[in-house]
Protein backbone atom coordinates (compact mmCIF):
# COMPACT_ATOMS: atom_id res chain seq x y z
CA UNK A 1 0.00 0.00 0.00
CA UNK A 2 1.62 3.29 -1.38
CA UNK A 3 1.67 5.66 1.29
CA UNK A 4 1.82 9.65 0.65
CA UNK A 5 3.36 11.95 3.60
CA UNK A 6 2.53 15.41 4.52
CA UNK A 7 3.75 17.92 7.27
CA UNK A 8 1.22 16.98 10.08
CA UNK A 9 1.75 21.00 10.90
CA UNK A 10 3.28 24.51 9.78
CA UNK A 11 2.77 27.81 11.38
CA UNK A 12 3.30 30.95 8.96
CA UNK A 13 2.32 34.61 10.05
CA UNK A 14 0.40 36.66 8.30
CA UNK A 15 1.58 37.97 4.87
CA UNK A 16 4.56 35.02 5.04
CA UNK A 17 5.10 32.54 2.05
CA UNK A 18 5.02 28.83 3.33
CA UNK A 19 5.42 25.59 1.06
CA UNK A 20 3.55 22.48 1.79
CA UNK A 21 4.84 18.91 0.91
CA UNK A 22 3.86 15.78 -0.31
CA UNK A 23 6.19 12.51 -0.50
CA UNK A 24 5.53 9.34 -2.45
CA UNK A 25 6.90 5.71 -0.93
CA UNK A 26 7.06 5.03 -3.52
CA UNK A 27 10.09 7.12 -5.34
CA UNK A 28 10.10 10.81 -6.48
CA UNK A 29 6.94 12.50 -7.29
CA UNK A 30 6.38 13.40 -11.29
CA UNK A 31 3.47 14.97 -13.37
CA UNK A 32 2.64 11.13 -13.82
CA UNK A 33 0.87 11.48 -10.27
CA UNK A 34 -1.67 14.37 -11.53
CA UNK A 35 -1.45 16.19 -8.53
CA UNK A 36 -4.40 17.17 -6.98
CA UNK A 37 -4.04 19.54 -3.63
CA UNK A 38 -7.54 20.46 -1.57
CA UNK A 39 -8.37 22.44 1.54
CA UNK A 40 -10.55 22.16 4.04
CA UNK A 41 -12.00 24.46 6.53
CA UNK A 42 -14.13 22.86 9.76
CA UNK A 43 -17.40 21.92 8.52
CA UNK A 44 -17.18 22.55 5.48
CA UNK A 45 -16.17 20.19 2.34
CA UNK A 46 -13.00 19.80 1.03
CA UNK A 47 -12.15 22.58 -2.33
CA UNK A 48 -10.38 21.75 -4.99
CA UNK A 49 -7.51 23.93 -4.97
CA UNK A 50 -4.76 22.83 -7.77
CA UNK A 51 -5.35 20.28 -10.62
CA UNK A 52 -2.42 18.32 -12.25
CA UNK A 53 0.31 19.05 -10.49
CA UNK A 54 0.15 23.28 -11.70
CA UNK A 55 -3.12 23.93 -12.63
CA UNK A 56 -5.58 26.70 -10.94
CA UNK A 57 -8.98 26.18 -10.67
CA UNK A 58 -11.13 29.79 -11.55
CA UNK A 59 -12.07 30.17 -7.80
CA UNK A 60 -8.49 29.47 -6.84
CA UNK A 61 -6.93 32.36 -5.41
CA UNK A 62 -3.97 33.34 -6.99
CA UNK A 63 -1.51 33.35 -3.65
CA UNK A 64 -1.46 29.21 -4.14
CA UNK A 65 0.14 27.72 -6.23
CA UNK A 66 1.57 23.90 -6.91
CA UNK A 67 4.48 22.89 -8.34
CA UNK A 68 7.57 20.05 -8.24
CA UNK A 69 10.36 20.52 -5.40
CA UNK A 70 12.59 18.11 -4.80
CA UNK A 71 11.06 14.80 -5.64
CA UNK A 72 7.73 16.10 -4.04
CA UNK A 73 4.56 17.92 -5.41
CA UNK A 74 4.62 21.34 -3.57
CA UNK A 75 1.43 23.60 -2.35
CA UNK A 76 3.06 27.33 -2.35
CA UNK A 77 1.05 30.20 -0.30
CA UNK A 78 2.18 33.58 -0.87
CA UNK A 79 0.83 36.05 0.74
CA UNK A 80 -0.87 34.30 3.51
CA UNK A 81 -4.20 35.27 4.58
CA UNK A 82 -5.83 34.44 7.93
CA UNK A 83 -8.47 32.79 6.30
CA UNK A 84 -6.12 30.33 4.69
CA UNK A 85 -6.11 28.47 7.94
CA UNK A 86 -7.24 25.46 7.25
CA UNK A 87 -6.72 21.55 6.46
CA UNK A 88 -4.51 21.02 3.36
CA UNK A 89 -4.62 17.80 1.55
CA UNK A 90 -2.84 16.46 -1.72
CA UNK A 91 -4.18 13.25 -3.57
CA UNK A 92 -1.99 11.49 -6.07
CA UNK A 93 -2.63 9.01 -8.47
CA UNK A 94 -1.53 5.43 -9.10
CA UNK A 95 -2.27 4.26 -12.15
CA UNK A 96 -6.22 3.66 -11.65
CA UNK A 97 -6.49 4.04 -7.81
CA UNK A 98 -5.78 7.51 -5.44
CA UNK A 99 -4.23 8.22 -2.54
CA UNK A 100 -4.82 10.84 -0.38
CA UNK A 101 -1.93 12.30 2.14
CA UNK A 102 -2.58 12.58 5.87
CA UNK A 103 -3.22 16.03 5.52
CA UNK A 104 -1.36 19.49 6.98
CA UNK A 105 -3.16 21.32 10.07
CA UNK A 106 -1.81 25.11 8.54
CA UNK A 107 -2.59 27.98 11.23
CA UNK A 108 -1.77 31.17 10.20
CA UNK A 109 -0.62 33.26 13.50
CA UNK B 1 -23.89 25.89 -11.17
CA UNK B 2 -22.40 22.75 -10.71
CA UNK B 3 -24.51 20.87 -7.51
CA UNK B 4 -23.38 17.98 -5.73
CA UNK B 5 -25.76 16.02 -2.96
CA UNK B 6 -25.27 13.71 -0.86
CA UNK B 7 -27.95 11.73 0.59
CA UNK B 8 -28.47 8.73 2.32
CA UNK B 9 -26.32 8.63 5.52
CA UNK B 10 -27.29 7.61 8.73
CA UNK B 11 -26.97 5.16 11.33
CA UNK B 12 -26.76 1.35 10.92
CA UNK B 13 -25.99 -1.40 12.87
CA UNK B 14 -22.87 -3.57 12.39
CA UNK B 15 -23.28 -5.86 9.38
CA UNK B 16 -25.62 -4.03 7.69
CA UNK B 17 -26.03 -2.02 4.44
CA UNK B 18 -26.97 0.90 3.30
CA UNK B 19 -27.07 2.75 0.08
CA UNK B 20 -25.46 6.66 -0.61
CA UNK B 21 -27.30 8.58 -3.15
CA UNK B 22 -25.32 11.92 -4.96
CA UNK B 23 -27.26 13.55 -7.02
CA UNK B 24 -26.03 15.73 -9.51
CA UNK B 25 -26.95 19.64 -11.38
CA UNK B 26 -25.90 22.25 -12.93
CA UNK B 27 -23.68 19.75 -15.57
CA UNK B 28 -24.11 17.30 -17.90
CA UNK B 29 -23.60 14.53 -15.69
CA UNK B 30 -22.86 11.25 -18.17
CA UNK B 31 -19.91 13.45 -19.59
CA UNK B 32 -18.08 13.22 -16.26
CA UNK B 33 -16.19 10.27 -13.99
CA UNK B 34 -17.52 10.28 -10.55
CA UNK B 35 -15.56 9.63 -7.41
CA UNK B 36 -16.34 8.57 -3.60
CA UNK B 37 -14.25 10.23 -0.81
CA UNK B 38 -14.36 9.16 2.86
CA UNK B 39 -13.50 10.98 5.67
CA UNK B 40 -13.25 9.85 9.57
CA UNK B 41 -14.61 12.60 12.02
CA UNK B 42 -11.61 14.19 12.87
CA UNK B 43 -9.16 12.48 10.51
CA UNK B 44 -8.01 12.99 6.96
CA UNK B 45 -9.50 12.03 3.65
CA UNK B 46 -9.34 8.71 2.35
CA UNK B 47 -10.21 8.32 -1.80
CA UNK B 48 -12.97 5.42 -1.95
CA UNK B 49 -13.91 4.43 -5.34
CA UNK B 50 -14.46 5.61 -9.07
CA UNK B 51 -16.58 5.32 -11.89
CA UNK B 52 -16.60 5.65 -15.68
CA UNK B 53 -18.53 7.92 -16.86
CA UNK B 54 -20.44 5.60 -18.90
CA UNK B 55 -20.60 2.95 -15.87
CA UNK B 56 -18.61 0.58 -17.79
CA UNK B 57 -15.64 0.57 -15.33
CA UNK B 58 -15.01 0.73 -11.68
CA UNK B 59 -12.15 0.46 -9.23
CA UNK B 60 -12.06 0.63 -5.28
CA UNK B 61 -9.81 0.94 -2.20
CA UNK B 62 -8.67 -2.47 -0.45
CA UNK B 63 -10.29 -1.68 2.74
CA UNK B 64 -14.09 -1.37 0.97
CA UNK B 65 -13.11 -4.26 -2.04
CA UNK B 66 -15.90 -7.00 -1.90
CA UNK B 67 -18.30 -4.72 -0.15
CA UNK B 68 -19.05 -1.76 -1.67
CA UNK B 69 -20.40 -1.19 -5.45
CA UNK B 70 -20.26 2.09 -7.08
CA UNK B 71 -22.36 2.51 -9.88
CA UNK B 72 -24.77 5.41 -12.06
CA UNK B 73 -27.60 6.24 -13.36
CA UNK B 74 -27.28 8.94 -15.89
CA UNK B 75 -30.79 9.06 -17.12
CA UNK B 76 -31.55 10.11 -13.71
CA UNK B 77 -28.31 12.50 -12.99
CA UNK B 78 -27.29 10.18 -9.90
CA UNK B 79 -24.73 8.12 -8.66
CA UNK B 80 -24.59 5.75 -5.94
CA UNK B 81 -22.54 3.99 -3.21
CA UNK B 82 -24.22 0.32 -2.43
CA UNK B 83 -22.46 -0.55 1.29
CA UNK B 84 -22.86 -3.66 2.42
CA UNK B 85 -21.01 -5.37 5.52
CA UNK B 86 -20.81 -2.96 7.39
CA UNK B 87 -18.11 -2.37 10.12
CA UNK B 88 -17.67 0.31 13.10
CA UNK B 89 -14.40 1.48 10.58
CA UNK B 90 -16.76 2.54 7.99
CA UNK B 91 -18.05 4.92 10.20
CA UNK B 92 -16.97 8.54 8.04
CA UNK B 93 -18.17 11.11 6.24
CA UNK B 94 -19.05 10.46 2.55
CA UNK B 95 -18.33 12.68 -0.02
CA UNK B 96 -18.67 12.42 -4.00
CA UNK B 97 -16.46 14.43 -6.02
CA UNK B 98 -16.77 15.17 -9.85
CA UNK B 99 -13.69 14.24 -11.81
CA UNK B 100 -12.79 16.30 -15.39
CA UNK B 101 -10.70 14.98 -18.10
CA UNK B 102 -7.08 16.60 -19.23
CA UNK B 103 -5.79 15.51 -22.57
CA UNK B 104 -7.57 12.31 -22.20
CA UNK B 105 -6.89 11.40 -18.57
CA UNK B 106 -9.56 11.65 -16.20
CA UNK B 107 -7.68 13.39 -13.54
CA UNK B 108 -9.20 16.86 -13.07
CA UNK B 109 -10.65 17.06 -9.06
CA UNK B 110 -13.05 19.72 -8.99
CA UNK B 111 -16.23 20.26 -7.52
CA UNK B 112 -17.43 18.00 -4.10
CA UNK B 113 -20.67 17.67 -2.19
CA UNK B 114 -21.11 18.30 1.23
CA UNK B 115 -21.25 14.63 2.42
CA UNK B 116 -23.33 12.27 4.36
CA UNK B 117 -22.50 10.49 7.73
CA UNK B 118 -22.83 7.19 8.47
CA UNK B 119 -22.56 5.83 11.23
CA UNK B 120 -22.18 2.43 12.23
CA UNK B 121 -23.07 1.20 15.66
CA UNK B 122 -24.92 -1.50 17.56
Amino acid sequence: QTVVTQEPSLTVSPGGTVTLTCASSAGAVTTDYYSNWFQQKPGQAPRTLIYSTTNKHSWTPARFSGSLLGGKAALTLSGVRPEDEADYYCLFYYGGTWVFGGGTKLTVL
Amino acid sequence: EVQLVESGGGLVEPGGSLRLSCAASGFTFSDYWMHWVRQVPGKGLVWVSRIKSDGSNTIYADSVKGRFTISRDNAKNTLYLQMNSLTAEDTAVYYCARVGEISGDHVKYDYWGQGTLVTVSS
